[in-house]
């Protein structure tokens, strides 16, 4: 079955270490996006990307990175410079990547990975 | 920037319909609504989406008002199982890109 493979599910890292969160799909979307999750709180955009090899930076980029390969992998890194780094990761996927004057996008969702900083 | 407005939390009673209620007062003319839900500590989960017309699929309903500044998600005979987060978004444009925004979204606890 198509879909989108995160990992690991739990994480815990000791402060100072950067991590890498895996993100894996086989549903042929060209676009890919990361998120994050507090608790008690909405999903809040840490990058996208539309296309491989092109990435931006959304409303939370600082202290994370990324990387665009290959179109079905789009790994996350949590680096050092996170200052609140523990919280929910999720990734997605959409069809279409780009710019559309019109026409749905639907996201698909990885099922997260739970970040803790000891 | 179109953003939605939803209430914190409802309740519904098991086997009646849940009315989920979304602003979207800032919506461009060719922008969609998304419905989707997240189960605590999982992936949220697509439910639906419209741009003018009502739709409906096998999870639930959407209509949405005639001027598209408000929407309402309508789960017919709300279970047990339905109790979760419902997130009500548009999509907004920036430059040559465009993003999903999700807000807090609402709790539906569906009561026995």
């Amino acid at each position: 079955d198509g879909g989108i493979t995160q990992s690991p599910k739990y994480l815990f890292r000791k402060e100072g270490q950067n991590v890498t969160l895996s993100c894996e799909q086989n549903l042929n979307h060209d676009a890919m996006y990361w998120y994050r999750q507090d608790p008690g709180q909405g999903l809040r955009l840490i990058y996208y990307s539309q296309i491989v090899n092109d990435f931006q930076k959304g409303d939370i980029a600082e202290g994370y990175s990324v990387s665009r390969e290959k179109k079905e992998s789009f790994p996350l890194t949590v680096t050092s410079a996170q200052k609140n780094p523990t919280a929910f990761y999720l990734c997605a996927s959409s069809i279409r990547g780009g710019t559309s004057p019109s026409g749905a996008n639907v996201l698909t969702f990885g099922a997260g990975s739970r970040l803790t900083v000891l | 920037d179109a953003k939605t407005t939803q209430p914190p939390s409802m309740d519904c009673a098991e086997g009646r319909a849940a009315n989920l209620p979304c602003n979207h007062s800032t919506i461009s003319g060719n922008e969609y609504v998304y419905w989707y839900r997240q189960i605590h500590s999982q992936g949220p989960q697509y439910i639906i989406h419209g741009l003018k017309n009502n739709e409906t699929n096998e999870m639930a309903s959407l209509i949405i008002t005639e001027d598209r500044k408000s929407s309402t998600l309508i789960l017919p005979h709300a279970t047990l199982r339905d109790t979760a987060v419902y997130y009500c978004i548009v999509r907004v444009v920036i430059g040559s890109n465009y993003k999903l925004t999700f807000g807090k979204g609402t709790l539906l606890t569906v009561n026995p």
